[in-house]
């Protein structure tokens, strides 16, 4: 069955601007988690998503938003980009709920470049 | 802010030795931890889901063992490949509440086998 589908893959953005990303899950994954890489950080927890509503929310200033459609896929938004936001930005399906026993399949990511 | 520390950031292992790195974490509020691979280019590909104290889970020439009570995870590989050069992200899982958190994850050790 198909993977997580992340687009775009890259992207360049110019300060002030916002930007969409989208993440489309494995079939039958009903919940989406949201993450960040910056260099020299691991992966930061922004948000997760099940059944279109937003469950938990990493420490990320309101900039930061998303949202979840009733076939499951998720999209990402943030607004007024400043040069550190450049990142990865990675999505991650599971079948349930953050399950104790489900592991989370990626995407392979979207990278974005704030200039 | 949850702390997960990996050790060690780097390893050069030759192959076909064997080797381990340790993922920590906090000792309470545990809801479970998981173990990722993630190669260059590729998505994190998860390993192991360990959900109890003495928990060992073994995939090929690949396993882990869990302490929840002292707040440690080991992450074995014996008889290492060139194949198994990648990160290895663990990432701890909290209960809060109703359910859990989003992955916290750790900054991971970047395995290099040298043939």
């Amino acid at each position: 069955k198909a993977g997580v589908t992340q687009t775009p893959r890259y992207l360049i953005k110019t300060r002030g601007q916002q930007v969409t990303l989208s993440c489309s899950p494995i079939s039958g994954h009903r919940s989406v988690s949201w993450y960040q890489q910056t260099p020299g950080q691991g992966l930061q927890f922004l948000f997760e998503y099940f059944s279109e509503t937003q469950r938990n929310k990493g420490n990320f200033p309101g900039r930061f938003s998303g949202r979840q459609f009733s076939n499951s896929r998720s999209e990402m938004n943030v607004s007024t980009l400043e040069l550190g936001d450049s990142a990865l930005y990675l999505c991650a399906s599971s079948t349930h709920r953050n399950s104790m026993n489900t592991e989370a399949f990626f995407g392979q990511g979207t990278r974005l470049t704030v200039v | 802010i949850l702390n997960v520390e990996q050790s060690p950031q780097s390893l050069h292992v030759q192959e076909g030795d064997s080797t381990n790195f340790t993922c920590s974490f906090p000792s309470s509020n545990f809801y479970a931890l998981h173990w990722y691979r993630w190669e260059t280019a590729k998505s994190p590909e998860a390993l192991f889901v360990m959900t109890l104290n003495g928990d060992e889970k073994k995939k090929g020439r690949i396993s882990a063992t869990l302490n929840t009570k002292e707040g440690y995870s080991y992450l074995y590989i014996k008889g290492s490949q060139p194949e198994d050069s990648a990160t290895y992200l663990c990432a701890f899982l909290m209960y809060s509440g109703g359910g859990a958190d989003g992955l916290t994850f750790g900054k991971g050790t970047h395995l290099i086998i040298q043939p």
